[in-house]
């Protein structure tokens, strides 16, 4: 079946420390993947995604490229800021349906 | 163009009590997604509508429910509220072939 497993949290860094969220999936067919970023009180809204291997997605400083090799979707930005903590979900979509990871809560902290 | 609507943000209900959530997708899209979202057991699909019919539904019991409307407006509702449905409740929208889901702000539902 599809499942996606992301990184435990929380992560706590630095302001301008360099970020890393693994995430790794398990897919029947030929997914989409996704990043969505939760921030306090609000929805998920979607950070970035990609539609096929070798793909990358990027937005807003994050990037994720599309591993088939290895099954995996790592979220990564060079340089933190304490506006970027939030919680950020995994993603993938197959045949309609979507299934999420549990989600990583980053704080950052100045 | 407007994002997906949710309706109320906020709500406090008894148990035992029914509650009815109201989500306006994206104009032109017509698949809307519900999730329920816990601390405990992260994001939970709950059912997905396109075009009036329910095309997946999650795991959950009998007492979630939904439907959509001709003009893609959706509803779900829970019956016999428990303490446990505590949650905050996510509606998404995707356009008719479309991979993206796009997330409302969801709508708070706190069982007393």
């Amino acid at each position: 079946g599809n499942s996606v497993t992301q990184m435990e949290g929380p992560v706590t860094l630095s302001e301008e420390a360099f970020l890393t969220i693994n995430c790794t999936y398990t897919a029947t067919g030929y997914p989409s993947l996704f990043w969505y970023v939760q921030y306090p009180g609000e929805g998920l809204q979607l950070l970035l995604k990609a539609t096929k291997a070798d793909d990358k997605g990027s937005n807003k400083g994050f990037e994720a490229t599309y591993r088939k090799e290895t099954t995996s979707f790592h979220l990564e930005k060079g340089s933190v800021q304490v506006s970027d903590s939030a919680v950020y979900f995994c993603a993938l979509s197959d045949l309609n349906q979507f299934y999420f990871g549990t989600g990583t809560s980053l704080t950052v902290i100045p | 163009k407007a994002g997906v609507t949710q309706t109320p943000r906020y709500l406090i209900k008894t148990r035992g009590q029914q509650v009815t959530l109201s989500c306006s997708p994206i104009s032109g899209h017509r698949s809307v997604s519900w999730y329920q979202q816990t601390p405990g057991q992260g994001l939970q699909f709950l059912f997905e509508y396109f075009s009036e019919t329910q095309r997946n539904k999650g795991n959950f019991p009998g007492r979630f429910s939904g439907r959509q409307f001709s003009n893609s407006r959706s509803e779900m509702n829970v019956s016999t509220l428990e303490l446990g449905d505590s949650a905050l409740y996510l509606c998404a929208s995707s356009e008719p072939g479309g991979n993206t889901i796009y997330f409302g702000e969801g709508s708070w539902l706190t069982v007393v």
